[in-house]
């Protein structure tokens, strides 16, 4: 069974920084693309960027260059998403997905950036 | 930057013929993929490049693309299929994006 496990809810503080993760199982990792989307709260998907774990090649949204790293770990089947310096306004759902048109998603991640 | 542009909601009567569009300049060259997302659920696949439908998902979907517009079908909808769409396709770089998601409601 394919599956993308992301990581737990996070509550930070703005200009903390942040990794959340998203791990493969069930698929050859390496072979496919794996995106990152948000979903602020009440509002539609926005395309993050993507990254294929097989040359860590990595591409970025214009909106969201510079913003976040996306990277990933191939050895553990694991994609991340960071920020260096966190915002009130990166208060969202982060999902992982994957697969032949992003036919796998991620349960969501839900950063809250509030002081 | 390259946008999809979906109307805003699309409201049917149960067993009614629901149709989402999806207008963008670069869809002549590229796929189409929809989504249904239901409240507080991740999004789910419901058609990929164009007009192919993944296993598990009703045959009252379907997809076609024309020219610089592709439509979501949903023959027949029934009040599960209440939900948010989302059309997604590619710019020419291979940068994704999001049409800003159509509300289908069924009543």
């Amino acid at each position: 069974e394919v599956q993308l496990v992301q990581s737990g809810a996070e509550v930070k503080k703005p200009g903390e920084s942040l990794k959340i993760s998203c791990k493969g199982s069930g698929y050859s990792f390496t072979s496919y693309w794996i995106g990152w989307v948000r979903q602020m709260p009440g509002k539609g998907l926005e395309w993050m960027g993507i990254i294929y774990p097989g040359d860590s090649d990595t591409r970025y949204s214009p909106s969201f260059q510079g913003q976040v790293t996306i990277s990933a770990d191939k050895s553990i089947s694991t994609a991340y998403l960071q920020w260096s310096s966190l915002k009130a306004s990166d208060t969202a759902m982060y999902y992982c997905a994957s697969g032949v048109g992003f036919d796998y998603w991620g349960q969501g991640t839900l950063v809250t950036v509030s002081s | 930057s390259y946008e999809l542009t979906q109307p805003p909601s699309v409201s049917v009567s149960p067993g009614q013929t629901a149709r989402i569009t999806c207008s963008g300049d670069a869809l002549p060259k590229k796929y189409a993929y929809w989504y249904q997302q239901k409240s507080g659920q991740a999004p789910v696949l419901v058609i990929y490049e164009d007009s192919k439908r993944p296993s598990g998902i009703p045959e009252r979907f379907s997809g076609s693309s024309s020219g610089t517009m592709a439509t979501l079908t949903i023959s027949g909808a029934q009040v599960e299929d209440e939900a948010d769409y989302y059309c997604y396709s590619t710019d020419s770089s291979g940068k994704g994006v999001f049409g800003g998601g159509t509300k289908l409601t069924v009543l």
